[in-house]
């Protein structure tokens, strides 16, 4: 069945530095992907969305491009501040938006 | 942007009471909503999926007269834990999804959340 996989955490950070947070998802036909990010206490919030190979969903700094040939959709970001410290969900959703399938979630800790 | 109302917030009891939990699309019609469990540090994990008027799907392993799921209109769906023990306590996620224009049908909007302690 449809899965996702992202890299272990915990990630710890300093401030300014760059962010990469691999997801790689295995899917028949052709699924949306998505970035969700869960403050401390919270639900789940959008963060990005790609719906079809080669899209680039960016947004707060954050971007990651779906990838067909390496069914990868990795999240970066260029320089990452203390205020992103979360956890980062990479996702699926299939062809007919019917269920989304998380991965286990990357912890992000961001020093001063 | 969509927004998900969760109610309560945060909820304790005593074993073998009955918690209800609300989740309200507060600007868009809720054709289909998502109850989640997250155990600390983990991932979400799926209980539920169930669409406005008709019962609720849930997934294996799920007991369905242990998690009782109403969805009775468009912006409202509960989930009711039944005679709830220890082993219940979790944090409980609640999410909805529009298949009417102006929203896009694909994502899904999440509620902030429910922790549940049982005692």
């Amino acid at each position: 069945g449809d899965s996702v996989t992202q890299m272990e955490g915990p990630v710890t950070l300093s401030e300014e530095a760059c962010l990469t947070i691999n997801c790689t998802y295995t899917a028949t036909g052709y699924p949306s992907l998505f970035w969700y990010v869960q403050y401390p206490g919270e639900g789940l919030q959008l963060l990005l969305k790609a719906t079809k190979a080669d899209d680039k969903g960016s947004n707060k700094g954050f971007e990651a491009t779906y990838r067909k040939e390496t069914t990868s959709f990795h999240l970066e970001k260029g320089s990452v501040q203390v205020s992103d410290s979360a956890v980062y969900f990479c996702a699926l959703s299939d062809q007919g938006g019917f269920k989304t399938i998380f991965g286990a979630g990357t912890r992000l800790f961001v020093k001063a | 942007g969509a927004v998900v109302s969760q109610h309560p917030s945060r909820v304790i009891c005593k074993s073998g009471t009955s918690v209800k939990i609300e989740c309200r699309s507060l600007d868009f019609q809720a054709t289909t909503m998502f109850w989640y469990r997250q155990f600390p540090k983990k991932s979400l994990m799926l209980m539920a999926t169930s669409n406005e008027g008709s019962k609720a799907t849930y997934e294996q392993g799920v007991e369905k007269d242990k998690f009782l799921i109403n969805h009775a209109s468009l912006t409202l769906s509960t989930l009711t834990v039944t005679s709830a023990h220890p082993e219940d306590s979790s944090f409980y996620i609640c999410s909805a999804r529009s298949a009417t224009s102006g929203l896009a049908k694909n994502i899904q909007y999440f509620g902030a959340g429910t922790r549940l302690s049982v005692l």
